[in-house]
């Protein structure tokens, strides 16, 4: 069975930094992009970043470009956003997301990780 | 970035009903759209991608349409567990966007 799980969210100040991370088992993870999505409380979904199988491909979206990072880690099975200068707007559960083998779709996520960003 | 626009952005709905749920992009997308649902405190499912392709295991109740700039995504008899939100996703070009939602409420 697929499964994402991810953590490392919580409470930051704005302009402060949070490392999230994915945990990947039931599938063969370096075969696989992956993406973080996010979502507003009350609000839509919001792709943030892509990563290609090897890491050597990378797409932000504006919004984060230049504050977040992605990467990933094959032989762990770990995908992380590594989140800098946080702003208000930023404020989400951020979901771990697969690409389907085939298609530029999200097959599988992950029950997602709440960051607060507040004073 | 391709806007993507749904309608309605909420309407209500019995079960047994036939709906229909639109989705527009600002721009050709060929038939690299896919859908999704959402209950509330859960992560989104993949129903259908490539318009019109139903994802392995979603019932055949559902079903897309359309091409190039409209889409639609249609439940033909509506049960208990469809209320939820739904999302369109265009996969033609970085950077993926959704569709602002459609939730489909009880009547």
């Amino acid at each position: 069975e697929v499964q994402l799980v991810e953590s490392g969210g919580g409470l930051v100040q704005p302009g402060g930094s949070l490392r999230l991370s994915c945990a990947a088992s039931g599938f063969t993870f370096s075969s696989y992009e992956m993406n973080w999505v996010r979502q507003a409380p009350g609000e839509g979904l919001e792709w943030v970043s892509y990563i290609s199988t090897s890491g050597s491909t990378i797409y932000y979206a504006d919004s984060v470009k230049g504050r977040f990072t992605i990467s990933r880690d094959n032989a762990k099975n770990s995908l992380f956003l590594q989140m800098n200068s946080l702003r208000a707007e930023d404020a989400a559960v951020y979901y771990c997301a697969r690409h389907s083998a085939t298609v530029t779709t999200f097959d599988s996520w992950g029950q997602g990780t709440l960051v607060t960003v507040s004073s | 970035a391709i806007r993507m626009t749904q309608s309605p952005s909420s309407f209500s709905a019995s079960t047994g009903d036939r709906v229909t749920i639109t989705c527009r992009a600002s721009q050709f997308i060929s038939s690299y759209l896919a859908w999704y649902q959402q209950k509330p405190g859960k992560a989104p499912n993949l129903l259908i991608y490539a318009a019109s392709t139903l994802q392995s295991g979603v019932p055949s109740r559902f079903s897309g349409s359309g091409s190039g700039t409209d889409f639609s995504l249609t439940i033909s008899c509506l049960q208990s567990e469809d209320f939820a939100t739904y999302y369109c996703q265009q996969y033609y070009t970085y950077p993926l966007t959704f569709g602002g939602g459609t939730k489909v409420e009880i009547k």
